[in-house]
């Protein structure tokens, strides 16, 4: 039992470029999550899912796009990246909005 | 929506000594109170929780107490261990609502 897998680890990417976070989670809960950790700031939600089929922004959601592909699969892509957005970005699950978050193990994002 | 704010950011205690996190929450309606550990590049993990209906929960040596009139919730862990240094995060949850986090509290045991 895997729980939520994220991928990938490390990145580092130049001004402009594009990419996608993958995030898979094997515990068939409804709700998923994207978070960015930066120092001093605590857990800043960027976008969730609370459902397969929905998606709604959260704190931070400038910047970036979320795609549900299905229950298990929940992507986060930045169109055209900058420095701000160097950060150590975590995907989440949880069995409905509200219960308990369960986290993947972190990607680390440098943009030059 | 929902604001969390904790305390202290950073807290150094001497192995042995006990260590105390307050959290603050503004919103009533607010009934789920996780605490997560997350030691040094390591993912958060959910280490103790408490519910609205409960006033104070123990597992072991960490305890969580639930003021529901004041609004605040606060992590306790007595006989420290260096093992227990890491960053604690609280969080508070409105049902069928998101995760609001708190901004985190560093604790570093002495040996």
């Amino acid at each position: 039992n895997a729980g939520v897998t994220q991928t990938p680890k490390f990145q580092v990417l130049k001004t402009g470029q594009s990419m996608t976070l993958q995030c898979a989670q094997d515990m068939n809960h409804n709700s998923m999550y994207w978070y960015r950790q930066d120092p001093g700031m605590g857990l800043r939600l960027i976008y969730y899912s609370a459902s397969e089929g929905t998606t709604d922004k959260g704190e931070v959601p400038n910047g970036y796009n979320v795609s549900r592909l299905n229950k298990r699969e929940f992507s986060l892509r930045l169109e055209s990246a900058a420095p701000s957005q160097t950060s150590v970005y975590f995907c989440a699950s949880s069995k409905k909005p509200g219960n308990t978050i369960y986290f993947g193990e972190g990607s680390w994002l440098t943009v030059v | 929506g929902e604001n969390v704010e904790q305390h202290p950011s950073t807290l150094s205690v001497q192995e042995g000594d006990s260590a105390v996190i307050k959290c603050t929450y503004s919103d009533s309606a607010s009934n789920y109170f996780p605490w997560y550990k997350q030691e040094l590049g390591k993912r958060p993990q959910l280490i103790i929780d408490i519910r609205s209906n409960v006033g104070e929960k123990k597992d072991q040596r960490i305890a969580v107490t639930l003021n529901k009139t004041a609004k605040h919730f606060s992590l306790h862990i007595t006989e420290t261990q260096p093992e227990d240094s890491a960053v604690y995060f609280c969080a508070a949850s409105i049902p069928g609502n998101q995760f609001y986090f708190g901004t985190g509290t560093s604790l570093t045991v002495i040996p």
